[in-house]
């Protein structure tokens, strides 16, 4: 497709469940971003892939959080043992080489 | 990490009304956006801006990069402008670090 793509556009999980984020980037883009915002927040860097280089992992809040980019193209974001503060809506996007930076509609989870 | 601030963080307007929203940066940065988040919660970009200054329509962006600021020029604003207004530069290695956002209500 043209733009960021992400799915489930929402998502409605069990405390305790592991749950599967899905990024599919603009084709071309060599850098994808992982963002996550609470309700009312502002956007809060989670990790970031660039090319072939190492990820940065820095933002990611706990080792219940892990993302993979397969093929320098499709990411997901992995969230084990899923509690209630980890509802938000995460937010994917992707750029060329530093330049315009493009945002999928986001996944909004829900823990119950 | 750069620092990017947004002011003011909150802004009430009449309808019809001009305004201008303001992104500080830290340091030297390869590029910067300006996003309108609307109330369904998608960014949408507005300017690819990362100096000089651009328009489109009622919305204009000028960015100062020696000074490391940008403005968001809102003119004859609508309840449509209404929602939060993200600033973003891109540094480094293709980095991307946001400010905390301009929450703006317009009123009819």
């Amino acid at each position: 497709g043209a733009g960021v793509s992400q799915s489930p556009s929402n998502k409605v999980t069990e405390k305790g469940k592991d749950v599967e984020l899905r990024c599919d980037p603009i084709s071309g883009h060599t850098a994808l971003y992982w963002y996550r915002q609470s309700l009312g927040q502002g956007l809060e860097f989670l990790i970031y892939f660039q090319g072939n280089s190492a990820p940065d992992k820095s933002g990611l809040p706990s080792d219940r959080f892990s993302a993979e980019r397969t093929g320098g193209s499709v990411s997901t974001l992995t969230i084990q043992r899923t509690q209630q503060e980890d509802s938000a809506v995460y937010l994917c996007a992707s750029s060329r080489a530093n330049t315009e930076a493009f945002f999928g509609q986001g996944t909004r989870l829900t823990v119950v | 990490g750069i620092q990017v601030e947004q002011s003011p963080p909150d802004l009430i307007l009449q309808e019809g009304a001009n305004s201008t929203l303001r992104c500080n940066f830290s340091d030297s940065v390869n590029n910067l956006q300006w996003f309108h988040q609307n109330p369904w919660g998608q960014l949408i970009n507005l300017f690819y801006i990362p100096s000089g200054t651009k328009q489109n329509g009622r919305l204009s962006a000028t960015t100062v990069a020696t000074e490391r600021y940008s403005l968001l020029y809102i003119s004859s604003s609508q309840t449509t402008d209404s929602g939060v207004y993200f600033c973003a530069v891109g540094y480094g290695n293709n980095r991307l670090a946001f400010g905390k956002g301009n929450q703006v209500v317009v009123i009819p």
